[in-house]
C-alpha cells in the first residue's frame, strides 16, 4: 500500500491560535480522510477530502473549525483553526477508499 | 448508519495463552473488514483484511480472522500471543454505500509475561 508523510509528528500550541498539519501520499489516491483519536478513544472520522471539491464534513464537525485542502491527488492539509484545550488529540490522515493506510499522526497539546 | 461493536475494551492475558477479540458490525450490503492494531506511541498498522472469498483470513504475526456473514462478525484470534502483542486493536469495516471506513471503540489488550 501506499506510504503518507504526516507532519508535524507533534505540537504544542497555544489556545486561540491555528495549526496546519500536511499530508503528502508517495501515489496518487482518490480519496484521503481525517481523523481525530482523542485520548483513550477510537478513532472518529472528521471529514472526507476530495480532490477538486469540497470537503464532506461529518457530524459534529465544521469547515470553520477544521478546513481542508486538498489541492491535488497526493496532498491534503488540515487546519485546527482558534484552539481550545478540548481539540488535544492525535489527528490522522489517512488515504484509500476500499482500504485505509495511514500517516503516522500528528499528537497535538493545546495549553 | 453504518457501525462497529467491540464487545472488549480491555483484555489481559497471560504469554501463551489464546485470544479472541469479538466484533461485530451493522451494515447490511457488501462490505471490506479490517482488523488494525496500534503499539504503545505508534501508528495505525493493518493487521489483515477481508474483501471476498475464503471467509478465515490470515494476517500477519500469526493473527486471523473469520468472517462469519450472518452472524455480521469479524473477530480476531491468535492461538498464543506473546508479550509483544501488547496493544490496542481495532477493527473497521469499509461500504461502498458509506464509502468511508468506520472503526470500532478498540480493544487494549495487555499481556503479561
Amino acid at each position: 500500500s501506499a506510504v503518507i508523510s504526516q507532519k508535524p509528528s507533534r505540537d504544542i500550541c497555544q489556545r486561540g491560535t491555528s495549526l496546519t498539519i500536511q499530508c503528502q501520499v508517495d501515489s496518487q489516491v482518490t480519496m484521503m480522510f481525517w481523523y481525530r483519536q482523542q485520548p483513550g478513544q477510537s478513532l472518529t472520522l472528521i471529514a472526507t477530502a476530495n480532490q477538486g471539491s469540497e470537503a464532506t464534513y461529518e457530524s459534529g464537525f465544521v469547515i470553520d473549525k477544521f478546513p481542508i485542502s486538498r489541492p491535488n491527488l497526493t496532498f491534503s492539509t488540515l487546519t485546527v483553526s482558534n484552539m481550545s484545550p478540548e481539540d488535544s488529540s492525535i489527528y490522522l490522515c489517512s488515504g484509500g477508499g476500499t482500504e485505509a493506510f495511514f500517516g503516522q499522526g500528528t499528537r497535538l497539546t493545546v495549553v | 448508519a453504518q457501525s462497529v461493536s467491540q464487545h472488549n475494551h480491555h483484555v489481559i492475558l497471560s504469554e501463551a495463552a489464546s485470544l479472541e477479540l469479538g466484533c461485530n458490525y451493522s451494515y447490511g450490503g457488501t462490505v471490506n473488514l479490517f482488523w488494525y492494531v496500534q503499539y504503545p506511541g505508534q501508528h495505525l498498522q493493518l493487521l489483515l483484511k477481508y474483501f471476498s472469498g475464503d471467509p478465515l483470513v490470515k494476517g500477519i504475526k500469526g493473527f486471523e480472522a473469520e468472517f462469519i456473514k450472518s452472524k455480521f462478525s469479524f473477530n480476531l484470534r491468535k492461538p498464543s500471543v506473546q508479550w509483544s502483542d501488547t496493544a490496542e486493536y481495532f477493527c473497521a469495516v469499509y461500504s461502498g454505500g458509506y464509502q468511508k471506513v468506520t472503526f470500532g471503540t478498540g480493544t487494549k489488550l495487555q499481556v503479561i509475561p
